[in-house]
């Protein structure tokens, strides 16, 4: 089973750039699928993608293809997902999870844009 | 990918049972036997009740509890209590690694 820990809460202005991690504990991290899940103010949850730590086969929900990058490095467990330009709408908290198997989700992090 | 269809809301009182529904298609639900359901508190992490569509993670009581019957998902509290009121998402395995969650539910404990 995979344990998956995050990065702590951003506070950035519209148009910076941001990278966020989960790193996984455990011998299986590279075997797991480790997606990302955005959760809005008050709103549910939304899958965003997912990568194999392995070889970085990564699958883009199509809401969110174009908009965010997904990534891992293999060598540290870490998985990333990250923005080039945001927005404030992508004020929101953000888990990674392991999805398959017995699901093992991070504790989230909130990430705030506000000028 | 559509969003899976849950009811907004239900609510009982303690000690009784609730079922909360989850309507997918055959793409995601009927199609697969990897449906989750997952509890939120306000502030709070999800917290994984229900995998691969009726068991449970260690320490879960067997209060909770999951089926699935054609395109729909469901999962079982029985015994209501106070501490059981949250939020409810399931999920579904809908295929190419793809994962599509429901819309939530609000459980409230009468």
């Amino acid at each position: 089973e995979v344990q998956l820990v995050q990065s702590g809460a951003e506070v950035k202005k519209p148009g910076e750039s941001l990278k966020i991690s989960c790193k996984g504990s455990g011998h299986s991290f590279t075997t797991n699928w480790i997606g990302w899940v955005r959760q809005m103010p008050g709103k549910g949850l939304e899958w965003m993608g997912i990568i194999f730590p392995a070889d970085s086969d990564t699958r883009y929900s199509p809401s969110f293809q174009g908009q965010v990058t997904i990534s891992a490095d293999k060598s540290i467990s870490t998985a990333y997902l990250q923005w080039s330009s945001l927005r404030a709408s992508d004020s929101a908290m953000y888990y990674c999870a392991s999805p398959f198997g017995e699901p093992a989700w991070g504790q989230g992090t909130l990430v705030t844009v506000s000028s | 990918q559509s969003a899976l269809t849950q009811p907004r809301s239900v609510s009982g009182s303690p000690g009784q049972s609730v079922t909360i529904s989850c309507t997918g298609t055959s793409s995601d639900v009927g199609g697969h036997n990897y449906v989750s359901w997952y509890q939120q508190h306000p502030g709070k992490a999800p917290k994984l009740m229900i995998f691969d569509v009726n068991r449970r993670p260690s320490g879960v009581p067997d209060r909770f509890s999951g089926s699935k019957s054609g395109n729909t998902a469901s999962l079982t509290i029985s015994g209501l209590q106070a501490e059981d009121e949250a939020d409810y998402y399931c999920s579904s395995y809908a295929g190419n690694y793809d994962v599509v969650f429901g819309g939530g539910t609000k459980l409230t404990v009468l």
